[in-house]
């Protein structure tokens, strides 16, 4: 079973929609991390949660929001989906134990707004 | 705030032939870099990393980078690359503090002629 998990894989949906993408880890780790990926812009940063009452913005999360539920949850949310929100996104997860460790990231979910 | 460069957006390579992919990133104080690889179709797996000590570190299929402190440049190489390396390969950086998140460069895409 994967470390860091996402659900769902794929999904295509209307503009307009709210769709939550969602993370969920058995690795313990305190930290986790939304990016998304796009050709030639690599992974950006667009929300990340250092506990569970901690919750930060990146540097895209406008149309986005966040939910920390569970130290093992970690859910991301577009309000109102746009075409341009098309993109791989990834969830991680990080530790911070010795304040030196990398992060581990899920499959992956394949976005596709129409 | 700190930032990543990757200015090698598409390297085309022979197999056998040796592989450096530079990285350089912004931050003048103490920092953890990565090296991930994201194979076609798969999430991002670390290939290596350094927090501190020898700046050569090597990691796993052979690569080994360099931390150059005053040139702040992570570099990766590979004396002998494989048609298996095709992939994407992306530099990160996290300032030594348990208050800094992870942050991606734009990433090089590797193909490699058989």
């Amino acid at each position: 079973d994967a470390d860091v998990t996402q659900t769902p894989r794929n999904r295509i949906t209307k503009t307009g929609k709210r769709i939550m993408l969602e993370c969920s880890q058995t690795k313990g780790h305190d930290r986790m991390y939304w990016y998304r990926q796009d050709p030639g812009l690599g992974l950006r940063l667009i929300y990340y949660s250092f506990d569970v009452k901690d919750i930060n913005k990146g540097e895209i999360s406008d149309g986005y929001s966040v939910s920390r539920q569970a130290q093992a949850k970690f859910s991301l949310s577009l309000e109102s989906a746009i075409p341009n929100q098309t993109a791989l996104y990834f969830c991680a997860t990080s530790d911070t134990t010795g304040g030196n460790t990398e992060a581990f990231f899920g499959q992956g979910t394949r976005l596709t707004v129409v | 705030a700190q930032s990543v460069s990757q200015h090698n957006h598409h390297v085309i390579l022979s197999e056998a032939a040796s592989l450096e992919l530079g990285c350089n990133y912004s931050y003048g104080g103490t920092v953890n870099l990565f090296w991930y690889v994201q194979y076609p179709g798969q999430h991002l797996q670390l290939l290596l990393k350094y927090f501190s000590g020898d700046p050569l570190v090597k990691g796993i299929k052979g690569f080994e980078a360099e931390f150059i402190k005053s040139k702040f440049s992570f570099n990766l190489r590979k004396p002998s690359v494989q048609w298996s390396d095709t992939a994407e390969y992306f530099c990160a950086v996290k300032r030594d503090s348990s208050a800094s998140k992870i942050i991606f460069g734009s990433g090089t895409r590797l193909s490699i002629r058989p």
